[in-house]
């Protein structure tokens, strides 16, 4: 049973255009939420993240949305650029305990595609 | 945010062997995590590395698969026992700097098992 979900594989943009990419969850113990960025041969990269006493983060060209009570979370990125060109990873958690770590479910990812 | 250095990059192994892979990182942190991303799928969380005590394993995934040493604040291995080609995936290692912090991943191994 997959606790998030990221429906779209692929997404293809136009250099400058908006990217945005989704993501949903099951589970409603999840209270933290972050995007990460991988490019092949590498690991994933840390890019923004979200807690879900918020519903919008902003960092840069980079956005991420929450809506609660959909269990949806979506990045935007603007205006996105070939260099944004990678995988990307939603991620959820849920802190366990006080002070301890924090486990990530990660969804399947989508490849983005920025187009010169 | 800490460096993280994984070891090897990559191998290509005989069905039946084992390897150990290992994580180096250039400051102490906390917390020390090791996962798996199969071939076209997500990265899913084999163990949580423990220092000076047993990982802690998630549903799946047993010690003696996947034995995981943590002797210190800064250095974690995972070993790979018995392999076989389903074996074959990318092994990641993952730290979290300070609690609450965001994990920061290694570029991990790439595992192929003939």
């Amino acid at each position: 049973d997959q606790q998030v979900k990221q429906n779209s594989p692929s997404l293809s943009v136009q250099e400058g255009r908006i990217s945005i990419l989704n993501c949903d969850y099951t589970n409603s113990m999840f209270d933290y939420f972050l995007w990460y960025k991988k490019y092949p041969a590498e690991g994933p990269t840390f890019l923004i993240s979200i807690s879900s006493i918020k519903d919008k983060n902003e960092d840069g060209r980079f956005t991420v949305f929450l809506n609660k009570s959909a269990k949806h979370l979506s990045l935007h990125i603007v205006p996105s650029q070939p260099g944004d060109s990678a995988v990307y990873f939603c991620a959820a958690s849920a802190r366990i305990s006080s002070g301890s770590a924090r486990q990530l479910t990660f969804g399947s990812g989508t490849q983005l595609t920025v187009l010169p | 945010s800490a460096v993280i250095s994984q070891k090897p990059s990559r191998d290509i192994c005989q069905r039946g062997t084992s390897l150990t892979i290992q994580c180096q990182v250039d400051s102490q942190v906390t917390m020390m995590f090791w996962y798996r991303q199969q071939p076209g799928q997500s990265l899913t969380l084999i163990a949580t590395a423990n220092q000076g005590s047993e990982a802690t394993y998630e549903s799946g995934f047993v010690i003696d698969k996947f034995p995981i040493s943590r002797p210190n604040l800064t250095f974690s291995t995972l070993t790979v026992s018995n392999m076989s080609p389903e074996d074959s995936s990318i092994y990641l290692c993952s730290v979290e700097d300070r609690v609450g912090q965001p994990q920061h991943f290694g570029d991990g191994t790439r595992l192929s098992i003939l």
